[in-house]
């Protein structure tokens, strides 16, 4: 069965510091790999996938992730956080092969001016 | 407007009582899958479907049904909800071959 861990509830960060959210995953083959914010009562929006190719991801609003088939994760970061970006972060895994998505438990990220 | 909507978005109901939660996008999109999203547990697919008259269970399809007669409807149904099924449910749909899905708003269910 396939899982994706996210280890820390939450994450708080000061304004313009680099945010990083730390996601894990276990998945047979290949995996398709993705990031998702969801802000206040709004539903999920979709940030940055992996499929293939560059190991590092550059997604919206300035988001990136880096690939490690070694350690199995699939990090998200931020250079410089801005408040706005303070959301709820989930990382999400499925094989290449198969249709089922797993999502982690969810991040959540205050960015305090 | 490309979007995905539910319907409703808030509903109360007692516990025995059949209810439909609607589906619908605009995108033209093949994939589409429902979710429940509980504290701590993030998200856990229910069913989803890879196109009309083709669905399939998620992790966590107990207690649910869902049919997919219209590509742009996937429509949500608990034919005898219970108090565990107490969540906030969500829509997705995608194109197969992009993998990434579009959200809906949501809908927060009470089963009394």
């Amino acid at each position: 069965a396939q899982s994706v861990a996210q280890p820390e509830d939450q994450v708080n960060v000061a304004e313009g510091n680099p945010l990083t959210v730390k996601c894990t995953y276990s998945v047979s083959g290949n995996p398709y790999l993705f990031w998702y914010v969801q802000y206040p009562n709004r539903g999920l929006q979709f940030l940055l996938k992996y499929i293939t190719g560059d190991n590092l991801v550059k997604g919206s609003y300035g988001f990136e992730a880096e690939f490690n088939k070694s350690q199995t994760s699939f990090h998200l970061k931020k250079p410089s956080a801005l408040v706005s970006d303070s959301a709820l972060y989930f990382c999400a895994a499925r094989r290449a092969a198969g249709n089922k998505l797993t999502f982690g438990g969810g991040t959540r990220v205050l960015v305090k001016p | 407007e490309a979007q995905v909507t539910q319907n409703p978005r808030y509903l109360i109901t007692v516990t025995g009582k059949k209810l439909t939660v609607t589906c619908s996008q605009n995108m033209n999109h093949e994939y589409m899958s429902w979710y429940r999203q509980d504290p701590g547990l993030g998200l856990r697919q229910i069913y989803y479907s890879m196109n009309v008259e083709v669905t399939d269970k998620g992790d966590v399809p107990e207690g649910y049904k869902v049919s997919r007669k219209e590509k742009r409807n996937f429509p949500l149904i608990l034919e005898s909800p219970s108090p565990n099924q107490t969540s906030l449910y969500f829509c997705a749909s995608g194109y197969v071959r992009n993998y990434e899905q579009y959200f809906g708003p949501g809908t927060r269910l009470t089963v009394t």
